[in-house]
């Protein structure tokens, strides 16, 4: 059980076009999710945090308007990079936390490539 | 500003032997919840043991246990029998117990290796 999905789990895209990744929680409802960054050989980062229902919560430094997310349901959070720039590719990972076992699982990451 | 160090970029250790991760964190909270996370080549992240700031007692999962020195700041991982599935990225990780705060803190991760 409490599996989390990413898609895509790779993608490769030019300068200033914008990229969705979706997170999905597949077997429980996660009212907030995580999404984090992960730089080549670098540690986790996060970026913001998704409620379910209500705007995201960014941290210090991270630009809301390039990096849009939105949590329609309790199953799925969404990452939007707007505008990408070589410098925004890198490793995505989101996680979900469950209400039940007040636990974040992660999932599988999305490599994000900008030519 | 919560804050999380490991100081040992990289581990060895010979299959079958034990081998300790260091880890030590900043805080002025009280309440909080500490993590050792996996992380393999796959880089799917992995939950090895959770720490509740305000139990004594300290966590154990099978091979794995912690260390939890709540006043000196400390939460150190201890693998025992070491295999070699138990090579990857570790990273400790700190949750604040305050509602809408979370998110986790990641240390800089020990790259532990395993020699056969």
């Amino acid at each position: 059980g409490a599996v989390v999905s990413q898609h895509p789990s790779w993608v490769i895209c030019k300068s200033g076009t914008s990229v969705k990744i979706e997170c999905r929680s597949l077997d429980f409802q996660a009212t907030t999710m995580f999404w984090y960054r992960q730089f080549p050989k670098q540690s986790l980062m996060l970026m913001a945090t998704s409620n379910e229902g209500s705007k995201a919560t960014y941290e210090q430094g991270v630009e809301k308007d390039k990096f849009l997310i939105n949590h329609a349901s309790l199953t799925l959070s969404t990452l939007t990079v707007t505008s990408a720039h070589p410098e925004d590719s890198s490793f995505y990972i989101c996680s979900a936390r469950s209400g039940y076992t007040d636990t974040q699982y992660f999932g599988p990451g999305t490599r994000l490539t900008v030519l | 500003a919560q804050t999380v160090t490991q100081s040992q970029p990289e581990m060895s250790v010979q299959e079958a032997e034990t081998v300790t991760l260091s880890c030590t964190y900043d805080t002025s909270e009280s309440d909080y919840y500490l993590f050792w996370y996996k992380q393999p080549p796959s880089r799917q992240m992995i939950l090895v043991i959770r720490q509740e700031a305000y139990k004594q007692q300290n966590a154990t999962e099978n091979r794995f246990s912690v260390n939890f020195q709540k006043a000196a700041k400390s939460f150190s991982l201890k693998i025992s029998d070491s295999q070699l599935g138990d090579a990857a990225m570790y990273f400790c990780a700190y949750r604040s117990a305050r509602g809408g705060a979370d998110g986790l803190t990641f240390g800089k991760g020990t790259h532990l290796i395993i020699q056969p």
